[in-house]
C-alpha cells in the first residue's frame, strides 16, 4: 500500500556534524511538508514544497538547515553544522494538494536525530 | 499569532466516553484536522471538518463551530488502544497546517 517513506530512521551523531533525512512521498502527491516535532514544542512545520518548488520555509533555520526537491520522487531536509538543539524527530509529510478531504497529509514513520 | 489551544493530558476509562476540545483563532480558517499518534509513531488522520456541525465515524466523531474558533473529538466505547496522543491541526491557507501540542489520552481498564 502507498505510504511516505523516510530514511534514517534513527540517527546519532556528533555536534557539528552533517546530517542529511531524505523522504520518498506518496506516488501522485504533489505537496511535501517537513516537521520537526519535540516534547516541548509538539509539532512544527519547517518547510514545505508544491509541485518540488518551496512554498514556505519560515520555519526553518535558514542558517544552518536547508530543504530541496531534487526531483519528485526525494526530499531532503539537510542540517549542517548540527546542534544538540536538532535533537527531534523529523517527520515528512505529503499531500495530494485538492480542496476538500482529499487534502489530508499522510506522515511518514519519522527521523529520530539525536545530537550529542 | 495562530495558537491552538488543548488540554494536555486526559484519562478516561474503558468502554466510557471522552470529548477532547480544541480552540483556535478564526481568521483565515480554512479546515480543520484531528491526527491520532501512539507512542514513537507518525501522526494517523482521524477526521476533517470545514463546515460547521458534527461529522461521524464510527467509534469517533468530530464537531465545528467556525464562529467560536472551536473543535471537539468524541471517542465513544473506549478501547485500551485509544491509549494514544490527539492532535488538532488547523489549516490557515490552502496547505499549511498549524498543529496543537496535542492531548495526551489515557485509557485505564
Amino acid at each position: 500500500d502507498a505510504r511516505v517513506t523516510q530514511t534514517p530512521r534513527h540517527k546519532v551523531t556528533e555536534m557539528g556534524q552533517e546530517v542529511t533525512m531524505r523522504c520518498q512521498p506518496i506516488l501522485g502527491h504533489n505537496t511535501v511538508f517537513w516537521y520537526r516535532q519535540t516534547m516541548m514544542q509538539g509539532l512544527e512545520l519547517l518547510a514545505y514544497f508544491r509541485n518540488r518548488a518551496p512554498l514556505d520555509d519560515s520555519g526553518m533555520p535558514k542558517d544552518r538547515f536547508s530543504a530541496e526537491m531534487p526531483d519528485a520522487t526525494l526530499a531532503t531536509l539537510k542540517i549542517q553544522p548540527s546542534e544538540p538543539r536538532d535533537s527531534a524527530v523529523y517527520f515528512c509529510a505529503s499531500g495530494l494538494g485538492l480542496a476538500g478531504p482529499q487534502e489530508t497529509q499522510y506522515f511518514g514513520p519519522g527521523t529520530r536525530l539525536l545530537v550529542l | 499569532g495562530q495558537n491552538i489551544d488543548q488540554p494536555t493530558e486526559m484519562t478516561a476509562t474503558e468502554g466510557a466516553i471522552v470529548q477532547i476540545n480544541c480552540t483556535y483563532q478564526t481568521s483565515g480558517f480554512n479546515g480543520l484536522f484531528w491526527y491520532q499518534q501512539h507512542a514513537g509513531e507518525a501522526p494517523t488522520f482521524l477526521s476533517y471538518n470545514v463546515l460547521d456541525g458534527l461529522e461521524e465515524k464510527g467509534r469517533f466523531s468530530s464537531f465545528l463551530s467556525r464562529s467560536k474558533g472551536y473543535s471537539y473529538l468524541l471517542l465513544k466505547e473506549l478501547q485500551m488502544k485509544d491509549s494514544a496522543s490527539y492532535l488538532c491541526a488547523v489549516r490557515y491557507n490552502t496547505d499549511k497546517l498549524i498543529f496543537g501540542t496535542g492531548t495526551r489520552l489515557q485509557v485505564f481498564p
